[in-house]
């Protein structure tokens, strides 16, 4: 299947400070990325839908200014978490959609703030 | 109420079957998956199956749907040790399930 790589696989940081997430699609152009937020022995949760170019789709109760989703390229979405609190600690996802239905998702990112 | 729901927990035994069983909500879905997710991993796409379809066979995995009742299952023959994982399911807007943690004992 194609390659989602998402980095860093583990952060902590200090609350306060920013994070930023990258998401790329390796060997195909994903004109649509996603990002999830999965919390412990729960399912995913949508927090917005990026589109190359254009502003993301965030869903409902996830504050924009908080998540800023970057989607620069075919290949590249960036989610940064501005002002990082402890409850901001999380396992973020990211998925990008090739010919539909084809969905891949990266590897996840462990967010620990202290 | 949740758009998909899931079975949270399956125990099974080495060598036998395993069925893990969906329902859904978006009678519009055009396609349904199943992710499966290993400990501290992200997902992976394991199969799909167009709305259109009863059913999809790839190796041990086999996936039956019924549209009518909005009923999706995914049975793994011959279930190993490396089955072991939580698996998702999914409808077309990649609304998930809860879950399905899959243990397999020897």
């Amino acid at each position: 299947g194609a390659v989602v790589s998402q980095h860093p696989s583990r952060v902590i940081c200090k609350s306060g400070t920013s994070v930023k997430i990258e998401c790329r699609s390796l060997d195909f152009q994903a004109t649509t990325m996603f990002w999830y937020r999965q919390f412990p022995k729960k399912s995913l949760m949508l927090m917005a839908t990026s589109n190359e170019g254009s502003k993301a789709t965030y869903e409902q109760g996830v504050e924009k200014d908080k998540f800023l989703i970057n989607h620069a390229s075919l290949t590249l979405s960036t989610l940064t978490v501005t002002s990082a609190h402890p409850e901001d600690s999380s396992f973020y996802i990211c998925s990008a959609t090739r010919n539909p239905p084809e969905a891949f998702f990266g590897q996840g990112t462990r967010l620990t703030v202290v | 109420g949740e758009d998909v729901e899931q079975s949270l927990f399956l125990s099974v035994r080495e060598g036998d079957s395993s069925v893990i069983n969906c329902t859904y909500t978006d009678s519009s879905s055009t396609y349904l998956y199943w992710y499966k997710q290993e400990p501290g991993a992200g997902l992976q796409l394991l199969t799909y199956i167009f709305s259109n379809m009863d059913m999809k066979q790839d190796q041990r995995l086999t996936v039956l749907l019924n549209k009518k009742d909005k009923h999706l299952s995914l049975r793994i023959a011959d279930t190993q040790t490396g089955d072991s994982a939580i698996y998702f399911c999914a409808e077309s807007k990649l609304s998930f399930g809860a879950g399905t943690t899959v243990t397999v004992r020897a």
